[in-house]
């Protein structure tokens, strides 16, 4: 079992839509919780993070955790082409260590005009 | 932001290379990552006040350094096909901030 683990796709949406953006993670210790936007030929870069159960909003993103259930989403609201790109979730087994950020290998967005 | 040089690099199989990275200012831990093509990065380590903070699964010829300006120095030694990846280094202020902030990476050709 890979420590985070995302569905690859591509997750195909319409101009205007909803993209949901899903990543589990393996150990319950987790602590800390990343989203990275990462553009074809680019660098990865941070989008949100999320440290407690709920929801957090960030203009057009919303990230949710669930500790009980290992997971944690990532929607974006009114979707654009420009969102077109990898999307990372990371995880930091504990904040005060800093440190290792564990990957998953990333979910291809492609919104359609 | 966190800058890297070079942008790319090709080298031939046994050979050495070093990549250097600046942090962001105000930055004063590093993280090192490999990310292979479709893949998401990989931690091959971390430096804290010049020394270092945590490895990952990568063999002793993946090495490290900091300076007292909070550069850094990623150093591979007898290269290998497979590691041929893009080298990314991330900066946060604290080492127990785990917000990290990426370069825009080294791609490293290997032949």
């Amino acid at each position: 079992q890979k420590e985070v683990e995302q569905n690859s796709g591509p997750l195909s949406v319409p101009e205007g839509a909803i993209a949901s953006l899903n990543c589990t993670y393996s150990d319950r210790g987790s602590q800390s919780f990343f989203w990275y936007r990462q553009y074809s030929g680019k660098s990865p870069e941070l989008i949100m993070s999320i440290y407690s159960n709920g929801d957090k909003e960030d203009g057009r993103f919303t990230a949710q955790l669930n500790k009980a259930s290992q997971y944690v989403s990532l929607l974006i609201r009114d979707s654009q082409p420009s969102d077109s790109a990898t999307y990372l979730c990371a995880v930091n087994r504990d904040r005060n260590q800093g440190g290792k950020l564990i990957f998953g290998q990333g979910t291809e967005l492609s919104v359609k005009p | 932001g966190v800058t890297q040089s070079p942008t790319h690099l090709i080298k031939t199989r046994g050979q050495q290379v070093t990549l250097r990275c600046s942090s962001q200012s105000g930055h004063n831990t590093v993280s090192w990552y490999q990310q292979a093509l479709g893949q998401g990065p990989q931690f091959i380590f971390q430096y804290y006040r010049e020394e270092e903070n945590g490895r990952g699964n990568f063999p002793p010829r993946f090495s490290g350094l900091q300076f007292p300006n909070d550069s850094s120095e990623l150093n591979v030694n007898a290269l290998e096909l497979d590691d041929s990846a893009l080298y990314l280094c991330a900066s946060s202020p604290t080492s127990y901030a785990s917000e990290q902030y990426f370069g825009p990476g080294t791609r490293l050709t290997v032949t």
